[in-house]
Parts: C-alpha cells; structure tokens; sequence
C-alpha cells in the first residue's frame, strides 16, 4: 500500500510569512497532485508533477518533486488570507490497479491570520 | 470552469429515509468516477469506486447495500444514501477521472448531508 505522509497536519501564520508543506511516501509515484480544499467545496487542483526534480511555479506558491519522484512539497511565499485551506497532495498507483485511484495524504490545514 | 458537478448541494433528511447524491461529468466522459467522504478538517476517505456498466468496487468497510452506487451513464454517477442515520451526516465528493497528459482527478463541489 502506498502511504503518502503530509507535515505539519495543521499551520496557523501570519499574513506575510512564508511556510513549506511536505508531503513524503517510502514509495516511488509517477506523478503527484496538489489540491487546496476550501470549506464546504471539494478539492481544486493546484498542480501535477511528473518528473524528478521538477520545480513548478504558480505565483507565490512553487512546488517540487523529489529527484527520487518519492516526496513533494509546497513553498508559499508572502502568505495571504486566501490561502487559507485544507492542502492535500495525492497520487496515482504505481501498481497499474484501478486507474486514477489515488492515494492521499491526510492534508495539511493551514490559517492565515490577517 | 467547473467540469464536474454534483447535486444537491446540500440535503436535509430524518433518520431513515434515503438520499440520492448526483455526480456528472460535465463535458467529458468518465467510465470510472470516485466517491469519497470526509469529515470536518479531515482528509478526503475513498468509498468506493463507480464503474460504468459493471458493479462499483467498495473500499473495505464501507458497506454496499448502505452506500448505493449506480453509473447510470458515461457521464453521470449516483450515491444513494439508504436508510440514512445521524452518523451518515458528512461531506461526500465524487471525482471524475479525465486525461490531460498525466492522471488527472477533477472534484466535485460536495455534497453536505445532515441527518437528523
């Protein structure tokens, strides 16, 4: 089964400061997926990593994919009231099962406090 | 814009009816669509797994004559909620599976059900 671990499980900043949200397995996936989940709606996705190594940009939030393809994480620089949600990284099966089943992470909540 | 959509948004019953949840695909097909659950600042939980023109595939303890799952369509999946109790109330997502280079899941925007 593959676990993927998301730290800190919750995060309350000012606005203004920077975090990293780390989302890490023992398991290699082809791809992840980051979503931000806003109270009362489903999750929307941010971005979708698929080569070790890569760094994705998307304004003030930049994302990386370990060389390894086994961890994640999500910088967020200058934090704004907006970001606030539930961030949640998730990925395919490498085992060629059901296909897009995919495995989340317990998410990380974070609070930006104005 | 959205591409999956799900109805109602809310719903309200008394303990012992049964809830239908909708999920469509809006603009393109899914053979497979995804339910899950979740639970106020959780993480989503999968239910099962909706398969067009077979059985649904349920994660284990979820029980399938409680969580109905039919996949009337390419693009449509239903959740029936049977016999619903008050720890029935949650969120509950459906995602739609759509190819756009890499494995690409698209939510729902959930279904709140209070049972009371």
């Amino acid at each position: 089964t593959q676990l993927l671990e998301q730290s800190p499980q919750f995060l309350s900043i000012q606005e203004g400061e920077n975090l990293t949200v780390y989302c890490n397995s023992s398991s290699v996936f082809s791809s992840l997926q980051w979503y931000r989940q806003e109270p009362g709606e489903g999750p929307v996705l941010l971005v979708t990593v698929v080569t070790g190594g890569e760094v994705k940009k998307l304004k003030r939030l930049t994302f990386q994919f370990g060389d390894a393809r086994k961890d994640s994480s999500l910088h967020i620089t200058a934090a704004q009231t907006g970001d606030t949600g539930l961030y949640l990284c998730a990925g395919p099966p490498n085992s060629g099962g059901s296909n897009y089943k995919l495995t989340f992470g317990k998410g990380t909540l974070l609070t930006v406090n104005p | 814009g959205a591409v999956v959509s799900q109805h109602p948004s809310r719903v309200i019953c008394k303990s012992g009816t049964s809830v239908k949840i909708e999920c469509r695909s809006l603009d393109f097909q899914a053979t497979t669509m995804f339910w899950y659950r979740q639970f106020p600042k959780q993480s989503l939980m999968l239910m099962a797994t909706s398969n067009e023109g077979s059985k649904a595939t349920y994660e284990q303890g979820v029980e399938k004559d409680k969580f109905l799952i039919n996949h009337a369509s390419l693009t449509l999946s239903t959740l029936t909620v049977t016999s619903a109790h008050p720890e029935d109330s949650s969120f509950y997502i459906c995602s739609a599976p759509r190819w756009t280079g890499v494995e690409t899941q698209y939510f729902g925007p959930g279904t709140r059900l209070l049972v009371l």
